[in-house]
């Protein structure tokens, strides 16, 4: 299946801080989604973003298909982002099929 | 809002143990999934369902069965439950292929002793 890698793979902030996470993938993709998981195990769909920028928030998301890589960037961040951040997408064959990368584990610190 | 519950949060089960574990989406959903997650592994899809009484393998079908006789109801079996089979189960709901999101529910950590 196709490949989704995420970096970095842990990241302390300062409350305030900005960050970027980054996924990249390897062959062309679809239905390219962000989620956070919160410490008690949720799921949230932070994103639907195949290509493009699209912004809700602090939070934004870009996709360059062509290239292969997604950024997500959290700016102003607070102690509720503290999470782990997954990129998920569907390759042309299997459309139902989500594959997830590892997670980028994002502690805010106060 | 989208509302996708699961039967429950926690479960302990005894090897051999036949185990259920059902979830619920309230936003008359196509698409159901059925996912585990591992550390080290991240999630990986063990079913998924885009009708009633529809049903494709996933990734790691091995072990388990699922059933969807209504719309808004996905339930995940385990024949015999194994040590192995020990982890976070994640269920999914969304609608259509193209443009879609996927809506977890809050997740059943199972325990199988």
């Amino acid at each position: 299946g196709i490949q989704v890698e995420q970096s970095p793979p842990d990241l302390i902030l300062q409350e305030g801080a900005n960050s970027t996470l980054r996924c990249n993938f390897s062959d062309s993709v679809n239905n390219l989604q962000w989620f956070h998981q919160n410490p008690w195990g949720q799921l949230i769909n932070l994103f639907y973003i195949p290509s493009g920028t699209k912004q809700n928030g602090r939070l934004s998301a870009t996709t360059v298909a062509t290239e292969r890589y997604s950024l997500l960037y959290i700016s102003s961040s607070q102690t509720t982002d503290s999470g782990v951040y997954f990129c998920a997408l569907s390759d042309g064959r299997r459309a139902n099929n989500l594959f997830f990368g590892t997670g980028t584990r994002l502690t805010v610190i106060p | 809002d989208v509302k996708v519950t699961q039967s429950s949060r926690y479960l302990v089960k005894r090897t051999g143990e036949k185990v259920f574990l059902e979830c619920v989406q309230d936003m008359d959903h196509e698409n159901m999934f059925w996912y585990r997650q591992d550390p080290g592994l991240g999630l990986r899809l063990i079913y998924f369902s885009y009708d009633v009484k529809m049903k494709e393998k996933g990734d790691i079908p091995e072990g388990y069965s699922v059933s969807r006789e209504k719309k808004e109801r996905f339930s995940l079996i385990l024949e015999s439950a194994s040590t192995n089979q020990t982890s976070m189960y994640l269920c999914a709901s969304s609608q259509g292929t193209s443009g879609r999101r996927e809506y977890f529910g809050p997740g059943t950590r199972l325990t199988v002793l």
